[in-house]
């Protein structure tokens, strides 16, 4: 079956940026997602990309895709206490069921 | 709007019990579906329905029984709890033909 992967962890410094990247297996992969989970609560989604972009910006937000390398990153500019939690890549394929898979989640840790 | 709204936030049960977890959302969103959170394990899709009266299997769904018989609500049954389901659930809808999931807050559901 399809596959997302993530790495498990990431720590940086207040005010620093933050990159994190996913890998997905999926080659008819349509949309694909950076969704946040902040302790105790569901999942929101952040910010999505269509397969047919290869860059998309929203304020401290910016998702690249590579779509030849199958790679999906997210960087947040100027990283904030607050953006500490977990953030899940997630893809859906073809077909138009909008079933998303996602990966296991990369927890940002954001220290003073 | 209310949202997805899931319950209960928290319950313990013993091997064998029964219980049914709830989910309504007041979007009139014709996709729902369940996730189990376990760690390091992201999200795994359980059942998940198109529409009232269809539903269809996941990743994980032994275990677990779901009926849509309304557009709002789409419980999820344990007909004999197992320790293996000890795990945070989470419920989330979509329009139909809309990328963007909606998730509840989740249930945390230990099985002793």
């Amino acid at each position: 079956g399809e596959d997302v992967e993530q790495s498990l962890f990431l720590s940086v410094r207040e005010g620093d940026s933050s990159v994190i990247n996913c890998t997905y297996t999926d080659s008819s992969s349509t949309y694909l997602y950076w969704y946040k989970q902040e302790p105790g609560a569901g999942l929101q989604l952040l910010t999505y990309i269509f397969s047919n972009m290869d860059m998309k910006q929203d304020q401290r937000l910016t998702v690249l895709l590579n779509k030849k390398d199958k790679h999906l990153s997210l960087r947040i500019a100027d990283t904030q206490t607050g953006d500490s939690a977990i953030y899940f890549c997630a893809e859906t394929g073809a077909g138009g069921s909008y079933i998303p898979t996602f990966g296991r989640g990369t927890s940002l840790i954001v220290h003073p | 709007n209310a949202g997805v709204t899931q319950t209960p936030k928290f319950q313990v049960l013993k091997t064998g019990q029964s219980m049914t977890l709830q989910c309504a959302q007041d979007m009139n969103h014709e996709y729902m579906s369940w996730y189990r959170q376990d760690p390091g394990m992201g999200l795994r899709l359980i059942h998940y329905s198109v529409g009232a009266g269809i539903t269809d299997q996941g990743e994980v769904p032994n275990g677990y029984n779901v009926s849509r018989s309304t557009t709002e609500d789409f419980p999820l049954r344990l007909l004999s709890a197992a320790p293996s389901q000890t795990s945070v659930y989470f419920c989330a809808s979509r329009p139909r033909s809309n990328e963007k999931l909606f998730f509840g807050s989740g249930t945390q559901l230990s099985v002793l």
